[in-house]
């Protein structure tokens, strides 16, 4: 079992929709990450936090925002999305954030109407 | 220009046999990092392997070995004794030094197919 946790599974939302994705992990790591993969594509990184605080955010539209409430909680809050942005977005933590493997939880599917 | 190029879309191999899936780099920083992720169809990303620039020794991981020929930017990786559950997409990543951050960059990816 991935000890990343990422809910929802699965999310279907209109452009006008407010929504969020969560990601949650007990490991004590102090990074975490989110990232987007388009179907048959690698994923691609959006952003990262280090130590709560927001370190690197890969020209993200604002329509995207993250937020890290605590070390174990990581949030995606989505608004007035597109239908391009219909994706997997992955949530990955790791020990620091240059050091250690990352480790990914199943991801959320996102289909935008 | 690619950073990370996994030329192999598609590769099938017997169940008990080996197979190696290609990865090459292209990085001007002394250190960094090289990873290999599967991805089943369930979506998770499991880590497998990690080779650092600066590592003597080849890494290996059960039955994953990493054949790093650091001379031809290459890191390929070796599965042994392949078992039906190998089936899934294949990344290499690179986290190169100097971000500072672990800004992996991913490969296009290989589908494995194991077959009985």
């Amino acid at each position: 079992d991935t000890e990343v946790t990422q809910t929802p599974k699965h999310l279907v939302m209109g452009m006008t929709n407010k929504k969020s994705l969560k990601c949650e992990q007990h490991m004590g790591h102090r990074a975490m990450y989110w990232y987007k993969q388009k179907a048959k594509k690698p994923p691609e990184l959006m952003f990262v936090y280090s130590y709560e605080k927001l370190s690197i955010n890969e020209s993200v539209p604002s329509r995207f925002s993250p937020e890290c409430p605590n070390s174990s909680l990581l949030n995606l809050h989505l608004h007035a999305l597109q239908p391009e942005d219909s994706a997997l977005y992955l949530c990955a933590s790791s020990q620091g954030a240059d050091t250690g493997e990352l480790f990914f939880g199943e991801g959320s599917r996102l289909t935008v109407l | 220009a690619q950073k990370i190029t996994q030329t192999q879309p598609g590769m099938f191999v017997q169940e008990k046999e080996a197979v190696t899936l290609d990865c090459t780099y292209d990085t001007s920083d002394p250190s960094y990092g090289l990873f290999w992720y599967k991805q089943p169809s369930s979506g998770e990303m499991i880590f497998l392997i990690y080779q650092g620039s600066y590592d003597q020794q080849n890494a290996t991981e059960g039955r994953y070995s990493l054949n790093f020929q650091k001379a031809r930017k290459s890191a390929n990786l070796v599965i042994s004794a392949s078992q039906l559950g190998d089936s899934a997409m294949y990344f290499c990543a690179m986290r190169e030094g100097n971000t500072g951050f672990q800004k992996l960059v991913f490969g296009t990816g290989t589908r494995l197919l194991v077959s009985p």
